[in-house]
Parts: C-alpha cells; sequence; structure tokens
C-alpha cells in the first residue's frame, strides 16, 4: 500500500515504553475532538474521543488530555507495542457547524523492539 | 461485521479522463463523508450526506466534483476532466446517525494517481 506520512514529524520509542503524541487545535469554538490511527495503505482507525466538557478520559492503553486554554490535546499510549507503530492524526469538530471532521497534520510513531 | 469498503483502490488516469470512485457504507449507517487525503496529509473533508441529501458541501475544490448517494447508501464520488493535482487518497465514511459528534468509521481509500 501507499505510505502514509512521509514528512510528518516522528516520535522514536522502544518497546515498552510510554508515548506521548501531541496535537495543538486551530479553533477555540471546537468542542469534540477525536484520535485517529492510521497504517499504511488503510483508511484512519478510531482510538478515542474527548468532549470539551471534559479534560481527561481514559482507554485501554490510552489516556486523552484536552487543555483548553492552551488548546493543545494529547494522546498518551501505555506500554507501546509494536503494533502501535502507525502515523496519528488529531481531529476537531463543531457540533453547531455540520458533522465535517478538521485534522491535524500527523505524527508518525515508530516502536523500536 | 463488514466495515466501510471503497473501491477500487487504486486508479490510474490519464489527465483529462473521468474517475469514478465507489463507497459501500457500513450497513445503517445514515451519514457518508468523504475525505481527500494527500500524501504526507491529514484528511481534508469534501463532502456529506444524510440518507440520500447532499448537506454539506463546501469542501469539494471545483465544479470537477460531483458526488452522489441515490438510494442513501452507496455513494459514488465522480471527478471530471482530471488533473495532476487531484493525485491523493481518496477516503470514505459513515456514522451511523449523523452529528459532529458521532464515531465515524473510515474505509481503506481509494488511491487516485493522475498522469
Amino acid at each position: 500500500g501507499e505510505s502514509v506520512g512521509l514528512h510528518l514529524p516522528t516520535l522514536s520509542v522502544q518497546e515498552g515504553d510510554n508515548s506521548i503524541i501531541n496535537c495543538a487545535y486551530s479553533n477555540s469554538a471546537s468542542d469534540y475532538f477525536i484520535w485517529y490511527k492510521q497504517e499504511s495503505g488503510k483508511g484512519p482507525q478510531f482510538i478515542i474521543d474527548i468532549r470539551s466538557n471534559m479534560d481527561k478520559r481514559q482507554g485501554q492503553r490510552v489516556t486523552v488530555l484536552l487543555n483548553k486554554t492552551v488548546k493543545h490535546l494529547s494522546l498518551q499510549i501505555a506500554a507501546t507495542q509494536p503494533g502501535d507503530s502507525a502515523v496519528y492524526f488529531c481531529a476537531e469538530a463543531k457540533s453547531n457547524a455540520g458533522n465535517m471532521l478538521t485534522f491535524g497534520g500527523g505524527t508518525r510513531l515508530m516502536v523500536k523492539p | 461485521g463488514a466495515g466501510v469498503s471503497q473501491s477500487p483502490r487504486y486508479k490510474v488516469a490519464k489527465r483529462g479522463q473521468d474517475v469514478a470512485l465507489r463507497c459501500d457504507p457500513i450497513s445503517g449507517h445514515v451519514s457518508l463523508f468523504w475525505y481527500q487525503q494527500a500524501l504526507g496529509q491529514g484528511p481534508e473533508f469534501l463532502t456529506y450526506f444524510q440518507n440520500e441529501a447532499q448537506l454539506d458541501k463546501s469542501g469539494l475544490p471545483s465544479d470537477r466534483f460531483f458526488a452522489e448517494r441515490p438510494e442513501g447508501s452507496v455513494s459514488t464520488l465522480k471527478i471530471q476532466r482530471t488533473q495532476q493535482e487531484d493525485s491523493a487518497v481518496y477516503l470514505c465514511a459513515s456514522s451511523l446517525v449523523g452529528g459532529a459528534k458521532d464515531t465515524q468509521y473510515f474505509g481503506p481509500g481509494t488511491r487516485l494517481t493522475v498522469l
């Protein structure tokens, strides 16, 4: 399949370490945020979401943190595994402005065995 | 269960040709979205359907791009007189109900290369 993210910022971590991927979003009116994982040749896969009335949400091995003051979103992956290697995108949406998602530029995560 | 499927997976067109890209959403999903993803970038919104109604086409880059969903299920994105700048991956997504907070599930995309 085609390669995704040839010129994206890259985070390289050791297997078993924790990973933190950051995202700065653009619109202060956005009230819903999502993290997607995209492997080469595949479409984006939903990981976790958070609404603007929350500042933290946890899933299985993943945690999303939202700081509305500085318009910053982060994804924490615990005990990173080789299967976590992919490009990660944050996306934002405004519930009163249609249904479109606005995606950030993405970060490539590489997990070293 | 079956996810969103798209066909063809790869399409090569000569500049000036018309192309048609197909999306089969998850069965029962009301909302359908098309996005364009250039190499190394995040997806960008093109258009949105709720059932057969096209409610938002603000992201279509020119009048050469046309999308339809006549029976509220399968959708086709058509690009007329393709140009080199149309080369990208075209992603389709569907969601159960609609609304910005309803999870969108993506297909694998169609990689379009215009020569």
